[in-house]
């Protein structure tokens, strides 16, 4: 069976110090694993995935994660947050590698940014 | 760009109502999905379809159905809507391992 649990469902920091969304997943399968963001009032946008490639992946807006197979861990990281950054981020996993076939989400983790 | 268009960014039905949510996409995707959005509950697959009539049941399916007669075009139905499908709706669309997310339909049910 596949999962995903976001460990914190708020994270709180300010502006300039580095963010840490962290991120468990399940998987019968090799994953793939995804960082969705939500800003408000929008759709979800992509940050970033991995899809058995790089275990480092970069993604928009300076956001970057690391795949660990034997943590079963791909907690998403920033060096320094940006007020924009305000949004509700989604780690996300998918049980095949070259297609998407039933997203799983976690229940999200809500990052506020103060000045 | 890809665009998923869902046809209401927001609908307010009455319980006992038959609510018809459609989504269009413009790529070319094989694969739709229907999801739910709940506050701490992140977003729950309702149904998904990898070809024109084909669908699966996700995770939360009880009183919904889909139907995709063509395949741009992905319709989500409550049979005889009730308040606890009051929530946000966001329909996506995929091909390889990347999906596609529409803006959203809040549905209120009164």
């Amino acid at each position: 069976a596949q999962s995903v649990t976001q460990l914190d469902s708020h994270v709180s920091v300010s502006e300039g110090t580095p963010v840490l969304l962290r991120c468990n997943y399940s998987s019968s399968y090799s994953p793939s694993l995804f960082w969705y963001v939500q800003h408000p009032n929008k759709g979800l946008q992509l940050l970033l995935k991995y899809t058995s490639a790089a275990t480092l992946v970069k993604g928009i807006n300076g956001f970057e994660a690391e795949f660990k197979k034997s943590e079963t861990s791909f907690h998403l990281t920033k060096p320094s947050a940006h007020m924009s950054d305000a949004a509700e981020y989604f780690c996300v996993v998918s049980p095949r590698a070259y297609n998407t076939d039933k997203l799983i989400f976690g229940t999200g983790t809500r990052l506020q940014v103060f000045p | 760009d890809v665009k998923v268009t869902q046809s209401s960014r927001y609908l307010v039905k009455r319980t006992g109502e038959k609510v018809f949510l459609e989504c269009v996409q413009d790529m070319d995707h094989e694969n739709m999905f229907w999801y739910r959005q709940d506050p701490g509950l992140g977003l729950r697959l309702i149904y998904f379809s990898y070809d024109v009539k084909m669908k699966e049941k996700g995770d939360i399916p009880e009183g919904y159905s889909v139907s995709r007669e063509k395949k741009e075009r992905f319709s989500l139905i409550l049979e005889s809507a009730s308040t606890n499908q009051t929530s946000m709706y966001l329909c996506a669309s995929s091909r390889g391992p990347e999906a596609f997310f529409g803006q959203g339909t809040r549905l209120t049910v009164v």
